[in-house]
């Protein structure tokens, strides 16, 4: 299957910083990248969908201020949590679906995750 | 309601037992429907994959969908230590429309 990766895996910043989260998709390309949170036993929520160029478009009650989110290319999108505070603290997990003909339809391959700890 | 409905578990089974893994859902507007594998701190990675109504099986798992009751399910045969993770169920309308996810059981099978 396709391969997205996620990086960092891991990251600790302190309150009122912003961490830059990347997601590439290392074999194909993505056309649409999604963004979700996981808080601890919770399922997976969609943050945001991004298309390659364009706006991302946000769920509700997400803040487009605080997660900006950024897919410049076909195999990267970025996710800028801004002014980060505890609450933020989540794992993000970011999927990529390919251009029609690749993978199975409506297949989004996860990243491994990037687990964020604000202090 | 919520859209999908899944119970957390935990689900504790001995080594070679069958798993039955369940979901029920609100929106009869999904049609397709999957199954991933989280296991801890990772990303979830795709088990199975259904559109539609009917049976899926693809070696020790497979995967059902009743759309008349709303209601999918996966089975586990002969279950190793190594299935321990948690299972997602997730459905979407179509295309790339956003995925929607289930909360997860968690899966524990005993050596």
């Amino acid at each position: 299957g396709a391969v997205v990766s996620q990086h960092p895996s891991w990251v600790i910043c302190k309150s009122g910083t912003s961490v830059k989260i990347e997601c590439r998709s290392l074999d194909f390309q993505a056309t649409t990248m999604f963004w979700y949170r996981q808080f601890p036993k919770q399922s997976l929520m969609l943050m945001a969908t991004s298309n390659e160029g364009s706006k991302a478009t946000y769920e509700q009650g997400v803040e487009k201020d605080k997660f900006l989110i950024n897919h410049a290319s076909l195999t990267l999108s970025t996710l800028t949590v801004t002014s980060a505070h505890p609450e933020d603290s989540s794992f993000y997990i970011c999927s990529a679906g390919g251009s029609p003909g690749q993978g199975v339809h409506n297949e989004q391959f996860f990243g491994p995750g990037t687990r964020l700890t604000v202090l | 309601q919520k859209e999908v409905e899944q119970d957390p578990g935990p689900l504790s089974v001995p080594e070679g037992a069958i798993v039955s893994l369940n979901c029920t859902y609100s929106n009869s507007a999904f049609q397709y429907f999957m199954w991933y594998r989280q296991y801890s701190r990772k990303g979830p990675e795709l088990l199975m994959y259904t559109y539609s109504s009917g049976n899926k099986e693809d070696g020790r798992f497979t995967a059902q969908v009743d759309k008349s009751s709303k209601y999918i399910s996966l089975f586990i045969r002969d279950s190793q230590p190594s299935d321990s993770a948690t299972y997602l169920c997730a459905m979407t309308l179509g295309g790339y429309q956003k995925v929607t996810f289930g909360i997860g059981t968690k899966l524990q099978v005993i050596p």
